[in-house]
C-alpha cells in the first residue's frame, strides 16, 4: 500500500493559464474524491468518481473545472482559465467501496497539490 | 444538511497536559464520523472513525473519541500530550446512507504544543 499520490505538489501559475493535476489512488480502491481546502478551512467536496464515472460534482465546480478518471484508475482534474480565487491546496482521496452502495465509505488522503495563481 | 461545527478556531496545552477538541454535528440521525489529522502543507491522515458499536473508539497516535447521541457530540481526546502532536485537527461527518459519498468537514482546530 503506497498510498494516495498526487501530483505535482506545488503548482505556481499567472491567471488565465490551464492548470492539469494528477492524483493516483490507492491501487484497489474504487472511489475517488477531489476537494479543495483553502486557508483556515477544511476541505470542500469538489467531485467524486466511482470506478470510471463521475456521480457527483460540487455546485464549486464551475465550468472551467473538469474532471476525469479514464479506466477508473487515477484521475486528472484541470482548471482552465484560472483566476486568483483558484489558489487553494487540492486535495484527492481514494476509498474502496466494501459496505453497502449507498454506506460512507473511510477515505484516505493524498499530501495535495498547492496553487498558486499569480 | 448535514454540517460540523468545530468551536475552537485555536487550542494551546502543555506537553504532557490532557486535550480535549470539540466536535458537534448535525444531521437527520446518526451519521459515520471521523477525525482526521493535517500537519503542516500536508494531506489529512484518519485518527479514528466511528460507524457503529462502543461509543468509545481509539485511534493512532494514542487518540480517543466518543459519540454522544444527546448531545450530538464526537469530542477527541488525548490523555497526553506531545510536541509531535501539534498540527491541524478536523471532524468530519459523512451519512450513512444517500447514495453518493458526501463527506462534510468542519472549519477545523489548531493545536499548538508549548514545552
Amino acid at each position: 500500500d503506497t498510498g494516495v499520490s498526487q501530483n505535482p505538489r506545488h503548482k505556481i501559475t499567472k491567471r488565465g493559464q490551464n492548470v492539469t493535476f494528477r492524483c493516483d489512488p490507492i491501487s484497489e480502491h474504487n472511489r475517488l474524491y477531489w476537494y479543495r481546502q483553502t486557508l483556515g478551512q477544511g476541505p470542500e467536496f469538489l467531485t467524486y468518481f466511482q470506478n470510471e464515472a463521475q456521480l457527483e460534482k460540487s455546485r464549486l465546480l464551475s465550468d472551467r473545472f473538469s474532471a476525469e478518471r479514464p479506466k477508473g484508475s487515477f484521475s486528472t482534474l484541470e482548471i482552465q482559465r484560472t483566476e486568483q480565487g483558484d489558489s487553494a491546496m487540492y486535495l484527492c482521496a481514494s476509498s474502496q467501496n466494501k459496505e453497502s452502495q449507498e454506506s460512507t465509505d473511510t477515505q484516505y488522503f493524498g499530501p495535495g497539490t498547492r496553487l498558486t495563481v499569480l | 444538511a448535514q454540517s460540523v461545527t468545530q468551536p475552537d478556531i485555536h487550542i494551546t496545552v502543555s506537553e504532557g497536559a490532557s486535550l480535549e477538541l470539540r466536535c458537534n454535528y448535525s444531521y437527520g440521525a446518526t451519521p459515520y464520523l471521523f477525525w482526521y489529522v493535517q500537519s503542516p502543507g500536508q494531506g489529512l491522515q484518519l485518527l479514528l472513525k466511528y460507524f457503529s458499536g462502543d461509543t468509545l473508539v481509539q485511534g493512532i497516535k494514542g487518540f480517543e473519541a466518543e459519540f454522544k447521541r444527546s448531545q450530538s457530540s464526537f469530542n477527541l481526546r488525548k490523555p497526553s500530550v506531545h510536541w509531535s502532536d501539534a498540527a491541524e485537527y478536523f471532524c468530519a461527518v459523512g451519512p450513512v446512507s444517500g447514495g453518493y459519498q458526501k463527506v462534510t468537514f468542519g472549519t477545523g482546530t489548531k493545536l499548538q504544543v508549548i514545552p
